[in-house]
């Protein structure tokens, strides 16, 4: 069991705006450990989607944001597309664990 | 553009040691700026980190794993290296191997290689 905890899916129709949740607690998200955010498509390797809560590596498109809040962090993803169908990752520092730790994942569905 | 490529036995007897190397091109390991890690992926489940390795050969393992992981360094052949020792059917997993940077807001791995499927059974 993660340490990050992530819905293990959502949906949304092509156009909509979709959130990921990844909830933690005073150890890891809320002792102020950035989050970072992952995509992976099916077969391939995790690909850096969001950095530092907020930040967008090259060529990510600004459809995809994140933010963070007291113990939790969020990703939004607007004008869903059918590309958009993946399985998205948290990942964060946990002090407790003295350990790099994931979220479990959340496999979106594009309607 | 740095790229990683992992490679080892796709098959792996229980109890005994699985067995990993990444090759790096397109950068040094040798460089103070980047952590190399290992990150796994059991069929159908989420990422785990397994550990992280500096060009010091300094490392930090998760400590779910600790006793039975060793990560090493081969500055010669720019690779890096994993060994799982004990392993059971539960070690079977996607193995990655990935870049991260030195800086403390940089722990965020952007770079991966395209893992490779190690198997464990009798």
């Amino acid at each position: 069991q993660s340490v990050l905890t992530q819905p293990p899916s959502v949906s949304g129709a092509p156009g909509q705006r979709v959130t990921i949740s990844c909830t933690g607690g005073r150890s890891n998200i809320g002792a102020g450990y950035v989050v970072h955010w992952y995509q992976q498509l099916p077969g391939t390797a995790p690909k850096l989607l969001i950095l530092n809560d907020i930040g967008r590596p090259s060529g990510v498109p600004d459809r995809f944001s994140g933010s963070k809040s007291d113990t939790s962090a969020s990703l939004a993803i607007t004008g869903l597309q059918a590309e958009d169908e993946a399985d998205y990752y948290c990942q964060s520092y946990d002090n407790s664990l003295s350990a790099t730790v994931f979220g479990g994942g959340t496999k979106l569905t594009v309607l | 553009q740095v790229h990683l490529q992992e490679s080892g036995p796709g098959l792996v007897k229980t109890s005994e040691t699985l067995s990993l190397t990444c090759a790096v091109s397109g950068g040094s390991i040798s460089s103070n700026s980047y952590y190399w890690a290992w990150i796994r992926q059991p069929p159908g489940k989420g990422l785990e980190w397994l550990g992280t390795i500096y060009y010091s050969g300094s490392t930090s393992y998760n400590p779910s794993l600790k006793s039975r992981v060793t990560m090493s360094l081969d500055m010669s052949k720019d690779q890096f290296s994993l060994k799982l020792t004990s392993v059971t059917a539960a070690d079977t997993a996607v193995y990655y191997c990935a870049r991260r940077g030195s800086g403390y807001f940089e722990d965020y791995f952007a770079s991966w290689g395209q893992g490779t499927l190690v198997t464990v059974s009798s």
